[in-house]
């Protein structure tokens, strides 16, 4: 079965600095897909960035990139220069291997200080 | 613009109700979810439906049915409506094509059974 993990419940960063948020995942599977969502308090999921398993670079997004270490795992995601309106819960999650199921971790909650 | 909708933000039901959450999708997306979301849980998949009048069980199906009668639309049922049920429930949907086809929230339901 699919399993992510976040072990980060809760995470501070100074405004302008960049932070990573940790992910870690496993699949028996060779072929799978990982996202990361942003939930801000008004409870909407707003889409991040999506690396697939075959992707041979690191996926980009503006601020936003994904640190895929395959043999590790992990899928972390890293956001440069955080913003006021980083503060956030962040979920990363995998693409089960039939059909378009996601599984989520816990979640990290993210609080941008000035 | 995409949309993804819930057909209530709040709900407040009493033990025993039958409850039903409505979602609707303007995106011809084939895919419809449901999820409940719990602090420390993340996301989990209560059903999915990958056709009109087709539904399969995902993680935590038990206390709930779903109904899907026209591609648009997926509700939610709860049968008889427990305490253990109060949760935020979320919506999704997303198009039948694999790789980077993320999923589309709603704004959620915030339920709470008394």
């Amino acid at each position: 079965a699919q399993k992510i993990t976040q072990t980060q419940p809760g995470m501070f960063v100074q405004e302008k600095e960049a932070v990573t948020l940790d992910c870690t995942y496993d699949t028996s599977d060779p072929s799978y897909g990982l996202f990361w969502y942003k939930q801000p308090s008004s409870g909407e999921m707003i889409f991040l960035i999506y690396q697939g398993s075959y992707d041979q670079q690191n996926a980009t997004e503006g601020r936003y990139s994904l640190n895929f270490q395959k043999a590790r795992k992990s899928a972390n995601l890293v956001i440069s220069a955080s913003q006021l309106g980083d503060s956030a819960m962040y979920f990363c999650a995998m693409r089960a291997p039939y059909g378009n199921k996601l599984v989520f971790g816990a979640g990290t909650i993210l609080r941008v200080k000035s | 613009d995409v949309k993804v909708t819930q057909s209530s933000r709040y709900l407040v039901k009493r033990t025993g109700e039958k409850v039903f959450l409505e979602c609707v999708q303007d995106m011809d997306h084939e895919n419809m979810f449901w999820y409940r979301q719990d602090p420390g849980l993340g996301l989990r998949l209560i059903y999915f439906s990958y056709d009109v009048k087709m539904k399969e069980k995902g993680d935590i199906p038990e206390g709930y049915s779903v109904s899907r009668e026209k591609k648009e639309r997926f509700s939610l049922i709860l049968e008889s409506a427990s305490t253990n049920q109060t949760s935020m429930y979320l919506c999704a949907s997303s198009s039948r094509l694999a790789g980077g086809d993320e999923q589309f929230f709603g704004p959620g339901t915030r339920l709470t059974v008394l």
